[in-house]
């Protein structure tokens, strides 16, 4: 079983729509949860982090870690067609200071005009 | 603005082959990172670097060395290329007060034939 499960879609939305992507953990150890957006033919970029639970909100984008149910979400609000990307949820358990990030998969979604 | 330049976008070599993937940040970042990204797995460790001439494997460092002998380069050597490290690479760095916040390279795209 990989530490981090993502479903890999694709993800076909209109524009307008409310977008929920998850991704699952098995490591209880995880404190630091991110996500990262990509865009075709560039490199992952961070969108969000979030540290232990709660909810984290940044404009259109929401993040949600559970970690009673190891779970995180990241919602997108009034989705637009240049959130078109892969979503990457990424997460550590945070020992010393050299940032070891265990990525999912990627979720990549398509916001259709 | 951080960046992180990779010497290459698109790279074609042959089995047996010495391979260098050189990487460069110039932000005065302490750790620094090489991924493989590869459909349905997402992104995987290969190597890290937290310092100077320093390094540590990642989740799958068989077939890879690396090198930092300056802080702001690090290099990926692929002692004798195989069709199976075809993948596309991925450079990344970050700070040691920021673990967790990593800056990515456009990636190389490198083919094994």
């Amino acid at each position: 079983q990989k530490e981090v499960e993502q479903d890999p879609g694709p993800l076909s939305v209109p524009e307008g729509a409310i977008v929920s992507l998850n991704c699952t953990y098995s490591n209880s150890a995880f404190q630091y949860f991110m996500w990262y957006r990509q865009y075709s033919r560039k490199g992952p970029e961070l969108l969000m982090y979030t540290y232990s639970s709660g909810n984290k909100e940044d404009g259109r984008f929401t993040a949600q870690v559970d970690k009673s149910s190891k779970y995180i979400s990241l919602f997108i609000r009034d989705s637009q067609p240049s959130d078109s990307a892969t979503y990457l949820c990424a997460m550590s358990a945070g020992s010393g200071n050299t940032g070891k990030l265990i990525f999912g998969q990627g979720t990549t979604l398509q916001v259709k005009p | 603005d951080v960046k992180v330049t990779q010497s290459s976008r698109y790279l074609v070599k042959r089995t047996g082959e010495k391979v260098f993937l050189e990487c460069v940040q110039d932000m005065d970042h302490e750790n620094m990172f090489w991924y493989r990204q590869d459909p349905g797995l997402g992104l995987r460790l290969i190597y890290f670097s937290y310092d100077v001439k320093m390094k540590e494997k990642g989740d799958i460092p068989e077939g890879y060395s690396v090198s930092r002998e300056k802080k702001e380069r690090f290099s990926l050597i692929l002692e004798s290329a195989s069709t199976n490290q075809t993948s596309m690479y991925l450079c990344a760095s970050s700070l040691s007060l920021a673990p967790m916040t990593q800056y990515f390279g456009p990636g190389t795209r490198l083919t094994v034939t």
